[in-house]
């Protein structure tokens, strides 16, 4: 059973940082190309951005209003991806998804983990 | 960029009815692979989202089906043959041809008469 655990939400003022993980099961973790999706509070779906597998050049992209603050990696010894997002602002508060893309994006998604920008 | 406009935003169905929800993109969504890169997913209250249509028509694994999809080009639509409680959801739609990379629309919040 594919399995998606994101953890690492949590409440940080204006301008911080904080690192989001999201921790793959039950398929081949290497081969995934994954993205993180996130949701404001009562609001709709945003993509946040997505890095690719290693062997696809493990390159990433963002959308453009994270671009320059959030930074995308993987350690697939770990079967993990990771968010590092810096600059942090009041709108960046919402529940982050880690979604995987193997038969096309969005094909297994987490539970999510909320982050909370606040002063 | 492009831009995923669903209609409605609300839709109250009776059960054992069915539902149509339509997704309208601001440029045709054939990507230059030949492929047409529209997905749908539904969003239970208090879960996660869930995939259930990929490429247009193409169903997810688990997915009942009284869920379709279809269209070309620009618009497309959800179809649900015959509303059950445990569709009750917001349902987006959204493209993955072009940047930014993948679009949703705004949600159609599907809800029960």
């Amino acid at each position: 059973e594919v399995q998606l655990v994101e953890s690492g939400g949590d409440l940080v003022q204006p301008g911080g940082s904080l690192r989001l993980s999201c921790a793959g099961s039950g398929f081949i973790f290497s081969n995934a190309w994954m993205n993180w999706v996130r949701q404001a509070p009562g609001k709709g779906l945003e993509w946040v951005g997505r890095i690719k597998s290693i062997a696809d050049g493990g390159t990433t992209d963002s959308a453009e209003p994270v671009k320059g603050r959030f930074t995308f990696s993987r350690d697939d010894s770990k079967d993990t991806v990771y968010l590092q997002m810096d600059s942090l602002k009041v709108e960046d508060t919402g529940v982050y998804y880690c979604t995987s893309d193997q038969s096309g994006m969005g094909d297994y998604w987490g539970q999510g983990t909320l982050v909370t920008v606040s002063s | 960029d492009v831009v995923m406009t669903q209609s409605p935003l609300s839709l109250p169905v009776t059960l054992g009815q069915p539902a149509s929800i339509s997704c309208r993109s601001s440029q045709s969504l054939v990507h230059s692979d030949g492929n047409t890169y529209l997905s749908w997913f539904q969003q239970r209250p208090g879960q996660s989202p869930r995939r259930l249509i990929y490429e247009v028509f193409n169903r997810d694994s688990g997915v009942p089906d009284r869920f379709s999809g279809g269209g070309s080009g620009t618009d497309f639509t959800l179809r649900i043959s015959r509303v059950e409680a445990e569709d009750v959801g917001v349902y987006y739609c959204m493209q993955g041809t072009h940047w930014p990379l993948f679009t949703f629309g705004q949600g159609t919040k599907l809800e029960i008469k």
